[in-house]
């Protein structure tokens, strides 16, 4: 069945770091991909998405690319800040019967940032 | 606008119990899922509501687990003679279900713990 592996944790970085976490997926079809945030104390919120290969998500100076050939929606950033410290989930869901499906969630990985 | 709320937020609650998890989507969604979170497991899908539509109850773990969705609108999850392994944060989300990259909006999640 479909799946998402994601980079364990914890990643520590020191503000203005750069960041990556690497995601990678495995689904029959063309799955749309999503990466969610999870502040501390707070509710899972979106991130940013993307929906088909090559598309390019972003939102608060994260991104993230679809690679299909590769299988990865890899996050980055260029500069991190403290306020970015919290958990990212990478996940996808299938289109089915012209509706979408559960997400799928990788394990998700804990970033701590430092002043 | 509101989003999805859950009640109560937290449940503690003694093996052997029955326990009953409330969920209020955002108005107007017509899909509806239920995740959870352990420490371990990440997130797991549990049952999924699209309109009118036969649940997809393919995540739940026992037959202990059981929901049903009123009205196409709030959802109340079930688990009977709980188990100190149904600790958790049980998450509710809902969508537009329009296709696969809909966006998921996630409650703030009840978190219950059996002694």
């Amino acid at each position: 069945g479909d799946s998402v592996t994601q980079m364990e944790g914890p990643v520590t970085l020191s503000e203005e770091a750069f960041l990556t976490i690497n995601c990678t997926y495995t689904a029959t079809g063309y799955p749309s991909l999503f990466w969610y945030v999870q502040y501390p104390g707070e509710g899972l919120q979106l991130l940013l998405k993307a929906t088909k290969a090559d598309d390019k998500g972003s939102n608060k100076g994260f991104e993230a690319t679809y690679r299909k050939e590769t299988t990865s929606f890899h996050l980055e950033k260029g500069s991190v800040q403290v306020s970015d410290s919290a958990v990212y989930f990478c996940g996808l869901n299938q289109l089915a019967n012209q509706a979408g499906t559960a997400l799928i969630f990788g394990k998700g990985t804990t970033l701590s940032v430092s002043s | 606008g509101a989003g999805v709320s859950q009640s109560p937020s937290n449940k503690v609650t003694e093996k052997g119990k029955d326990v009953e998890l409330r969920c209020d989507p955002i108005s107007g969604h017509t899909a509806l899922y239920w995740y959870r979170q352990s420490l371990g497991q990440g997130l797991e899908f549990l049952i999924y509501f699209q309109g009118n539509s036969a649940p997809d109850k393919s995540g739940l773990p026992s037959d202990r687990f059981s929901a049903e969705r009123t009205g196409g609108s709030v959802s109340t999850l079930t688990i009977q003679r709980t188990q100190q392994e149904d600790s958790a944060v049980y998450l509710c989300a809902s969508s537009l279900q329009r296709g696969g990259g809909e966006t998921q909006y996630f409650g703030p999640g009840t978190r219950l713990l059996v002694l």
